[in-house]
């Protein structure tokens, strides 16, 4: 089973709108953590958002926030008053503990979903 | 400035050639991660190693080999038994623990002719 889903290969969003970009995540642990990345066609990485799973508030960065739904197990990044800037493939991950349950370290990424935003 | 590089940028190799490519941090970072991404893919993790003088295998580690010698330095060997190389290759690297994100290089494009 795939540990992170995002099921929305491409978006469109008109500028100055907001956008939705799902993610839903499938783990067994209590203790995880949740990160939104954005790739521009450049290729490198840039982190956008964190949430950890006892985190009650939802995670806000400027015009990313992140709305997470632990019982639905879903992890929906939100970006408020689009630029053209933010056209790019975007990537959710999910940090959960490795095997031993000793330690935390690698995220597995989702397949990601690429926006395009329009003038 | 601090941060993680990736050499070379673009990688030319025929077929049954071993390459190697660098990655080199300055951040102090404990932990280090290889990952591949193929056209209009996510990210699979290749090798990963939390601490000097140890690594561990990713999902996808066949046909690869890592040595972790310095705290800094994370090089990746693509080896001839890797039956379809050609891809993006990412480098991170991250504190370590449960919070920190990973910080990546710019990436090494490999291509097999």
């Amino acid at each position: 089973a795939q540990k992170i889903t995002q099921t929305q290969p491409g978006m469109f969003v008109q500028e100055k709108e907001a956008v939705t970009l799902d993610c839903t995540y499938d783990t067994s642990d209590q203790s995880y953590g949740l990160f939104w990345y954005k790739q521009p066609s450049s290729g490198e990485m840039i982190f956008l958002i964190y949430q950890g799973s006892y985190d009650e508030q939802n995670a806000t960065e400027g015009r990313y926030s992140l709305n997470f739904q632990k019982a639905r197990k879903s992890a929906n990044l939100v970006i408020s008053a689009s630029q053209l800037g933010d056209s790019a493939m975007y990537f959710c991950a999910m940090r959960e503990r490795n095997a031993g349950g000793t330690s935390y370290g690698k995220l597995t990424f989702g397949q990601g979903t690429i926006l395009t935003v329009h003038p | 400035d601090g941060g993680i590089t990736q050499s070379p940028k673009y990688l030319f190799r025929k077929e049954g050639q071993n390459v190697t490519l660098s990655c080199e941090q300055n951040l102090n970072h404990d932990a280090m991660y290889w990952y591949r991404q193929d056209p209009g893919q996510g990210l699979r993790l290749i090798y990963y190693s939390q601490i000097v003088n140890d690594f561990q295998k990713g999902d996808i580690a066949e046909g690869y080999s890592v040595s972790r010698e310095k705290k800094e330095s994370f090089p990746l060997t693509v080896t001839s038994a890797q039956k379809n190389p050609t891809a993006f290759y990412l480098c991170a690297s991250s504190m370590g623990g449960f919070t920190g994100e990973l910080f990546f290089g710019e990436g090494s494009r490999l291509t097999v002719l």
